[in-house]
């Protein structure tokens, strides 16, 4: 039982580049978020989705962009890298309800120069 | 907008109480969450509270809900150096749970 799982764990990116963090679970939960966590401003969300086809803004979405073709699967894409985006980057996913909360992956760190 | 605050740091004796505070806005929520974060991990949920409830107690975890003053605490008895770990509170907004507000969270560090 996997749980969420984030690839790669650690990335170092180039400014202006582009590149695409994944995010699969095998829980078939229906809702999956993207967080990201910077120091001292705990997390904050990029993305969410309530089911496969359907995607929607968090507070930070700028620079982002999501896609959700499965109901295993929630890709975050990087459109062009910049400085502000180095950060630590949390998928999540959630079964309907509110009682069991949000299961996280481990995380990606990136870093952009 | 809506916020949740935390104090940043507490430290603690081993075996002595932990009490982690936490101020939220958003009051139309059905649930309340503690996450921990263990270095280099991912948030792991701890435990939650309803809305409707003032307190709950999970072995030695308790959670204290005061909906008037917006004040969630939890408490961490016989605090180990395994409870060593950032714990975050966390809101979710506008009465649904796909958006959580977090707290900066609180890094407890327990020292013999």
């Amino acid at each position: 039982n996997a749980g969420v799982t984030q690839t790669p764990k650690f990335q170092v990116l180039k400014t202006g580049q582009s590149m695409t963090l994944q995010c699969a679970q095998d829980m078939n939960h229906e809702y999956m978020s993207w967080y990201r966590q910077d120091p001292g401003m705990g997390l904050r969300l990029i993305h969410y989705s309530v089911g496969a086809g359907i995607t929607d803004q968090g507070e930070v979405p700028n620079g982002y962009n999501v896609s959700r073709s499965t109901t295993e699967d929630f890709p975050l894409r990087l459109l062009s890298a910049a400085p502000s985006q180095t950060s630590v980057y949390f998928c999540a996913s959630r079964p309907p309800g509110g009682g069991d909360g949000y299961t996280f992956g481990s995380g990606t760190r990136l870093t952009v120069v | 907008g809506e916020d949740v605050e935390q104090s940043l740091f507490l430290s603690v004796r081993e075996g002595d109480s932990s009490v982690i505070n936490c101020t939220y806005t958003d009051s139309s929520s059905t649930y309340l969450y503690w996450y921990k974060q263990e270095p280099g991990a991912g948030l792991q949920l701890l435990t939650y509270i309803f809305s409707n409830m003032d307190m709950k107690q999970d072995q030695r975890l308790t959670v204290l809900l005061n909906k008037k003053d917006k004040h969630l605490s939890l408490r961490i008895a016989d605090t180990q150096t395994g409870d060593s770990a950032i714990y975050f509170c966390a809101d979710p907004i506008s009465g649904g749970y796909n958006k959580l507000i977090f707290g900066a969270g609180t890094r407890l560090a327990v020292h013999p």
